[in-house]
């Protein structure tokens, strides 16, 4: 069964660095994209980026290239730093494997499983 | 950007009821669409996957239907844990970007 477990900073000052890990229990980072999720009251539930298990990234262009995304596959990890952060930063981050499949010619994906969440609070 | 619209916001309905939640898109997406779940507290649950395809281990009163812009979540008989809130999510493959509908929150009559 896999898991992912997730830590990280619980306060963070405004302009400085959130930084998350994510550390994958049951199954090896190969193969798979990893991804980040921030879930705050004002706007729902929002992608932050993905990164592949050869380094290789995508990000949500409304961060305004604030994040940035690392793997250590000695580890079996990933991270998210999130730089500047401001009030609106304040959320629920989870990680999560991105999981995909071909139908009728087309890719379909999913987000599973899920980290338990790490709730951030930005605030001096 | 894909806008994913949920109907309706809330609902409240009784045990025993069914019910189906409407997921929209503003553009095509063929079958690219998940379910959650969420309670409070805890972390987004997989319920169903490629429209239709029910996750491992979720129980077959939960359906999923549709497929280019209109999707459905149904759940044949509600029981007292189901009384949460779920997402349709998309993941658009390129430009890679994964956006979600902002909720329907079920709750007890």
């Amino acid at each position: 069964q896999v898991q992912l477990q997730q830590w990280g900073a619980g306060v963070v000052k405004p302009s400085e660095t959130l930084s998350l890990t994510c550390v994958v229990y049951g199954a090896s980072l190969s193969g798979n994209y990893w991804t980040w999720v921030r879930q705050s009251p004002g706007k729902g539930l929002e992608w932050i980026g993905e990164i592949k298990h050869s380094g290789g990234t995508n990000y949500n262009s409304s961060l305004k290239s604030r994040a940035t995304l690392s793997i250590d596959t000695s580890k079996n990890q990933f991270s998210l730093n999130l730089t500047s952060v401001t009030a609106a930063d304040t959320a629920v981050y989870f990680c999560a494997r991105v999981s995909f499949e071909t139908s009728g010619g087309r890719l379909n994906f999913w987000f599973d499983p899920w980290g338990q969440g790490t709730p951030v609070t930005v605030s001096s | 950007d894909i806008v994913m619209t949920q109907s309706p916001a809330t609902l409240s309905v009784s045990p025993g009821e069914r019910v189906t939640l409407s997921c929209r898109t503003s553009q095509t997406i063929g079958s690219n669409l998940a379910w959650y779940q969420q309670k409070p507290g805890q972390a987004p649950r997989l319920l169903i996957y490629g429209a239709s395809s029910r996750a491992t281990g979720v129980p077959a009163r939960f359906s999923g239907s549709g497929s280019g812009t209109d999707f459905a979540l149904t759940i044949s008989s509600l029981r007292t844990e189901d009384f949460a809130v779920y997402y349709c999510h998309q993941y658009n493959n390129w430009p890679r970007l994964a956006t979600f509908g902002q909720g329907t929150k079920l709750e007890i009559k």
